[in-house]
């Protein structure tokens, strides 16, 4: 019940296009789902993050759209450029985690000129 | 104006030996956290740390101990190095329940 379920594993989109990354959770307690950009060589950061209180955060080009009901909520990347390849994380968290972070397991993004 | 830093970057050791990790943050954060992340890059909690609580997750071998000599401070060692910890090693930090801000990893490779 602790897990966050990740997909795709991999994706490559053109320069120009819409990138989406699905995360699923089963935990109602959780309360904060954020997303990590990794790029090769650095360590993860938080690119944005998102409470079950909105449907929708948008940050530039950016948006997490979170379903309280299904237990999902995504990443929506508008404009996709090459500057955006990297490895991207969902995460969740809650009481019951302790407030540790549940990584999802990656999503290697690939953007081609 | 480093936020997290790790030290080293990079290691390369022999099976059986002992090695440490330093770390150190500059942000005045009250926890730290050590994650691994392995070749398929997924990022597993090791533990957290503040300065009244250590986490630890259950699957950590004991060979793993983190040390803490102050809130800025947490260092990772490991006795008794085996193929299978040759991973990416990362710290964090945040404040309680806060963003985790994470170092630049240290790739250690056992031999």
């Amino acid at each position: 019940q602790q897990q966050v379920k990740q997909s795709p594993q991999s994706l490559i989109v053109q320069k120009g296009g819409i990138s989406i990354i699905n995360c699923a959770y089963e935990n109602t307690a959780f309360d904060y789902f954020p997303w990590y950009q990794q790029f090769p060589g650095k360590g993860p950061a938080l690119l944005i993050a998102i409470r079950p209180d909105v449907s929708e955060k948008k940050e530039g080009r950016f948006t997490i759209s979170f379903n309280k009901s299904a237990k999902q909520f995504s990443l929506h990347i508008m404009d996709s450029q090459p500057g955006d390849s990297a490895t991207y994380f969902c995460a969740a968290r809650g009481w019951d985690s302790n407030y540790q972070l549940i990584w999802g397991a990656g999503t290697k993004l690939i953007i081609k000129p | 104006d480093t936020a997290v830093s790790q030290t080293p970057k990079y290691l390369v050791t022999q099976m059986g030996n002992d090695k440490s990790i330093k770390c150190e943050q500059n942000l005045g954060h009250d926890t730290m956290y050590w994650y691994k992340q392995d070749s398929k890059k997924f990022l597993k909690i090791m533990f957290s740390y503040n300065n009244k609580e250590l986490i630890i997750n259950e699957t950590v071998p004991n060979r793993f101990s983190p040390k803490s000599p102050d809130k800025a401070h947490l260092n990772l060692h490991i006795n008794s190095l085996e193929l299978g910890d040759s991973a990416v090693y990362f710290c964090a930090s945040s404040r309680s329940k806060g963003e985790q801000f994470f170092g630049p990893g240290t790739r250690l490779t056992v031999l």
